[in-house]
């Protein structure tokens, strides 16, 4: 069954440095997000892209965040300069037109 | 603004017990209604949606949730849990808007199974 696959699993990076998350949607998939989860709280949304572009952010998907879609497969979300409350974990999800979203299993991150 | 709730951050059930995990939404349109498990270092699983049609809707391993529009509820059920079934389950909505689709969360319900 097709999957959404992430890397990395699970990443340590220093309080400023910039973090780059990979993720592979499904191939026939249109739309693209990014979700976070922080230790004990609930999921929230991050960011939505469809047609190359942002279709949709949150107040938390601020100038600190960026997403591509570099290539054909893959979509990354970026992280620039990041802070201890970064750490949390990072689902990527994609979609085709219906309505059932398809979630990654998720990168750790960790901001020490 | 849609939200969802979740009552019980933890539920406790035997082995063999019915499983009754509740959800409320607030909506001013009825969405779409979604319960995903988060097993233990894993990433969300979809368990079971409900779009239109039918109200009691069927998921994996033995789950099911019922669409209530009059109490606003889609509370997840299973006969008899079984031990496999300790997890976190995260109840979502989302509104019907095709391009800017997204999940609203609940706060999660981790489901312990007792032997």
């Amino acid at each position: 069954e097709p999957e959404v696959t992430q890397t990395p699993s699970h990443q340590v990076t220093q309080m400023g440095q910039e973090v780059i998350l990979r993720c592979v949607p499904i191939s026939n998939h249109l739309y693209f997000y990014w979700y976070r989860q922080i230790l004990g709280q609930k999921v929230e949304f991050l960011v939505s892209f469809y047609n190359n572009e942002i279709s949709e952010k949150s107040e938390i998907f601020d100038d600190q965040f960026s997403v591509e879609r570099p290539d054909g497969s893959n979509f990354t979300l970026k992280i620039r300069s990041t802070k201890l409350e970064d750490s949390a974990m990072y689902f990527c999800a994609s979609r085709i037109s219906g309505n059932t979203i398809y979630f990654g299993e998720g990168s750790w991150l960790t901001v020490v | 603004a849609q939200s969802v709730t979740q009552l019980g951050s933890h539920v406790s059930v035997s082995e063999g017990a019915l499983v009754l995990l509740r959800c409320n939404y607030s909506s001013s349109v009825p969405p779409y209604l979604f319960w995903y498990v988060q097993y233990p270092n894993q990433g969300l699983q979809l368990l079971l949606k409900y779009t239109t049609g039918a109200t009691l809707v069927k998921g994996i391993n033995g789950f099911e949730a019922e669409f209530k529009k009059s109490e606003t509820s889609f509370h997840l059920t299973k006969p008899s849990a079984h031990m496999s079934d300790a997890a976190e389950y995260f109840c979502a909505v989302s509104d019907r808007v095709e391009s800017n689709y997204q999940l609203i969360w609940g706060a999660g319900t981790k489901l312990i199974i007792k032997p």
